[in-house]
């Protein structure tokens, strides 16, 4: 099986923007996670998605959010780009919802400046 | 917040030698998973060891889960230059909808 495939792979914005990253999950898994990995604040929870459902959401601001495709595709959008928004940004399936194994995809690292 | 604390912060071996991480985590668990992440790369996921086992091996792999204690150790035995990378430890709580929560990880290097 193809593993999950994230788009596009590197991407700059200045503050104030609004981006959309991409993520299509392994055939067959339909829960979606989003991660944040920063240097300092590690790997931070964003969102879940399972069968086109948000099903759990991190700390973050309602800046960022998320949605999932029938297919189960996922795709995140952050709007009003801050700095510290620059990060590696983690897409992960799995079959089942939630705790079970993660499957991750190889990231959107974005740069804001 | 973080659940899971992986100790050291960073292990620097000799090829050949054995590395020992160990992860601490707070609350209780349903199972508790390694990752491994290559320098700004997805991680890969090594092993899941579920609160009723107590210890599980892959290849070179040995992870042990002590849940009286809160902790678990990932051993890697006989490293190669390969397994540098850092670790993750993450934990699955036990409620309905739990996400994993990932520790900040141990950077692993191994010296040819």
């Amino acid at each position: 099986k193809a593993g999950v495939t994230q788009t596009p792979r590197y991407l700059i914005k200045t503050r104030g923007q609004q981006v959309t990253l991409s993520c299509s999950p392994i055939s067959g898994h339909r829960s979606v996670s989003w991660y944040q990995q920063t240097p300092g604040q590690g790997l931070q929870f964003l969102f879940e998605y399972f069968s086109e459902t948000q099903r759990n959401k991190g700390n973050f601001p309602g800046r960022f959010s998320g949605r999932q495709f029938s297919n189960s595709r996922s795709e995140m959008n952050v709007s009003t780009l801050e700095l510290g928004d620059s990060a590696l940004y983690l897409c992960a399936s799995s079959a089942r919802q939630g705790k079970e194994t993660q499957y991750f995809g190889p990231g959107t690292r974005l740069l804001v400046l | 917040s973080q659940q899971g604390e992986e100790d050291p912060q960073a292990l620097s071996i000799q090829e050949g030698e054995n590395a020992t991480m160990n992860c601490s985590y707070k609350t209780s668990i349903n199972n508790l998973q390694w990752y491994r992440q290559n320098s700004g790369r997805g991680l890969v996921h090594l092993i899941l060891i579920r609160s009723n086992e107590r210890e599980k091996h892959s290849g070179r792999l040995r992870v042990t889960l002590d849940t009286s204690k809160k902790s678990s150790s990932l051993l890697i035995t006989a490293s190669r230059a390969a397994d540098t990378a850092s670790y993750f430890c993450a934990t699955a709580g036990q409620g309905g909808s739990e996400k994993l929560v990932f520790g900040k990880g141990t950077k692993l290097t191994v010296n040819p």
